[in-house]
């Protein structure tokens, strides 16, 4: 296993749009998050899964993201009406439970909404 | 209100000097607190995680102190190399809630020639 893997690495849309984005978590991994980061900044929690279940939300994720994780593995996060304001880097980590927690964190995906 | 605080906000060094970043955090209760390094357009790594009880942690030429405290970390470079630029991340979790994470906003290290 190399690790968290996202897909796709970058995406320009044009405003208005839908986007998807795709998370393959670290295999033995139960936990899997997603987090918004912007130019400067830190990363900024949206939402997070234990196996197939959305445990927490985020007030940041508005109605129009949605994350799901339908077989406790990958996961997507697809946003509605793209915003200019959604551009960021999104990315996600897993963790397991059984040991130390510790989030391993993805490449992130790109997105520039024009 | 949970914060993580770093200074300074970026800070540029010969190659082969030291440095150390600093964290302050205002989480409560605490449980760990981690520090990772992102390069730019990746992913943040993981180098240290530390809990109350730890006063240092190292990995390699990265050094982290923790004061509980005074709710004050350090993260120490010795020797830096080219390749130690980057932002390097505060991270701390509280206790009942590890699973999510308070992140500072970084400091980004340059190391130059």
């Amino acid at each position: 296993d190399t690790g968290v893997s996202q897909d796709p690495r970058h995406k320009i849309t044009k405003r208005g749009q839908n986007v998807t984005f795709r998370c393959d978590p670290i295999s033995e991994h139960n936990r899997l998050y997603w987090y918004r980061q912007t130019l400067g900044q830190g990363p900024e929690f949206l939402t997070y899964f234990q196996n197939e279940a959305q445990l927490e939300k985020s007030r940041l994720l508005s109605d129009r993201f949605s994350a799901e994780r339908p077989k406790g593995s990958f996961s997507t996060l697809e946003i509605q009406r793209t915003e200019q304001g959604d551009s960021a880097m999104y990315l996600c980590a897993s963790s397991s439970t059984v040991s130390t927690d510790t989030q391993y964190f993805g490449p992130g995906t790109r997105l520039t909404v024009l | 209100k949970n914060q993580v605080e770093q200074s300074p906000q970026s800070l540029i060094i010969l190659e082969g000097k030291n440095c150390t970043l600093q964290c302050n955090y205002t989480v409560s209760p605490f449980s760990n607190l981690r520090w990772y390094k992102q390069d730019t357009g990746r992913g943040p790594v993981s180098l240290t995680i530390m809990t109350f009880s730890e006063n240092t942690k190292s990995n390699g030429r990265y050094t982290a102190t923790l004061d509980a405290d005074t709710k004050q970390s350090s993260l120490h470079i010795t020797a830096s190399q080219l390749s130690d630029s980057a932002s390097y991340i505060c991270v701390v979790s509280a206790s009942g809630a590890t699973n999510k994470l308070i992140f500072g906003t970084g400091t980004l290290l340059a190391v130059q020639p």
